[in-house]
Order: structure tokens, then sequence, then C-alpha cells
């Protein structure tokens, strides 16, 4: 069984330039997440999908920051304009449905400059 | 507020030197708590979930264990390959909680 993909791996940009991660989960998984991961730190929850609905945006920081599933399948994930703190990795997870178990994809590492 | 707390921040082991690391939490009505493996450039990879206190799980050398406030991750005999950073998370019962991560215990096995 594919794993959840992510692209691209790896983005160096320069602050206030913008960039977009895009994401395809397990197949047949309803839920999808977005994480930030910051060097050191445990993953936190930037957004989490059920279908193409939102269901918890509470932590995303929506002044530069967007997220979208429109089919209910892939989404991406936009920051406009980066700071220098967004510098983190992104990840992507899945999950068949809300309170199951969440398997996470590789990541796409951010550094801005 | 959800907290979980991962002790200790980096452990150095020699191999085969059997240990534990400790997740501790507090959560309003556990719902499930989860251990993840992540290693250097790469995404967790889920190891276990645990439900109710007194549950164990066990894979290869790893042996998770819960309590009302915490969980161990116990390593018996530890190889070089288990050299990782191990994640902790906790899922509240109520509502459409999202996992609340620990900042991870990062774990060296010394050949």
């Amino acid at each position: 069984e594919a794993g959840v993909a992510q692209s691209p791996r790896y983005k160096i940009i320069e602050k206030r330039q913008s960039v977009a991660f895009w994401c395809n989960p397990i197949s047949g998984h309803a839920t999808l997440y977005w994480y930030q991961q910051i060097l050191g730190q445990g993953p936190k929850l930037l957004i989490q999908f059920q279908n193409n609905g939102v269901v918890d945006d509470s932590q995303l920081p929506k002044d530069r920051f967007s997220a979208e599933r429109l089919k209910g399948v892939d989404s991406t994930l936009k920051i406009q304009p980066a700071k220098l703190e967004d510098s983190a990795v992104y990840l992507c997870a899945s999950s068949f449905r809300q309170g199951n178990t969440i398997y996470f994809g590789e990541g796409s590492w951010l550094t801005v400059v | 507020e959800d907290q979980v707390t991962q002790s200790p921040e980096a452990l150095r082991l020699q191999e085969g030197e059997s240990s534990s690391l400790n997740c501790s939490y507090t959560v309003s009505g556990l719902r499930g708590l989860f251990w993840y493996r992540q290693d250097p450039g790469k995404g967790p990879e889920f190891l276990f979930t645990l439900y109710s206190a007194g549950e164990e799980k066990e894979k290869e050398r790893l042996k998770a264990t819960l309590t009302k406030k915490e969980s161990f991750l116990h390593i018996t005999a530890p190889k070089p390959e288990d050299s990782a950073t191990y994640l902790c998370a906790v899922q509240a019962a109520s509502g459409n909680t999202p996992l609340v991560f620990g900042k991870g215990t990062r774990l060296s096995v010394i050949a």
C-alpha cells in the first residue's frame, strides 16, 4: 500500500516569497492533516480536513497560510509571504477517518533565508 | 490544556543496554496514546496505540505500557538501528481533538 506522498521534499526561499506544498494521502483515507515541525519540537497541527471540508484550522496563521483540499483527495498548503520563523518541516498525514491511526508522509523541508 | 512531557530529552545507550523512555501526560479524558519513531529527515512512523491503563503492546525489542498518568517505552537489548527520535502523542476523548505531541526523546545506540 502506497504511503502519504509529499512534494517538494526540500525548498529554500527568501523571506516574503511564497511557497506551496502538495500532498497525496493514502488511498481511501478521508481525513487529511498538515502539521508543522520545528527543529527539536514535536509536530503541531496546522489544519485538519474531513473529505474536502475543514474540521480544525485554529492553529493556522491565516494571514499568511492557506490550505485546500478541493476534491477530497490531494491537498496543497501555501505560505505567502514567508517569514524566517516559518523554517520547519511541513508534514502531511492521513487517517481512514477521525480517531483512527494517523500515518505521516516524509515531510517537506522549508528553509526561509 | 492537554500536555505531553517526554524524558529524557536524549539518551545514549550501549548496544544491548536496556532502558525506558517516559511520556507523562495530562488530558481531559484519554482517547488514545500514540508512540511514533522518527528517523532524521523522515516523517514519524507509527509504532503503537494504547487506549487504557494497564494495556501493553510489543513489537520486536520495544514494549509500550500505559498508566493513568504516563506511558513507558521499554527498549530491550537495543541495536544501533534503534537509534531515532521517539515521539509520544495523546488524543483527548472529547470532540474532534488533534494529536498533541511531546518534544521527543533522541535515542542513540552505540555499537
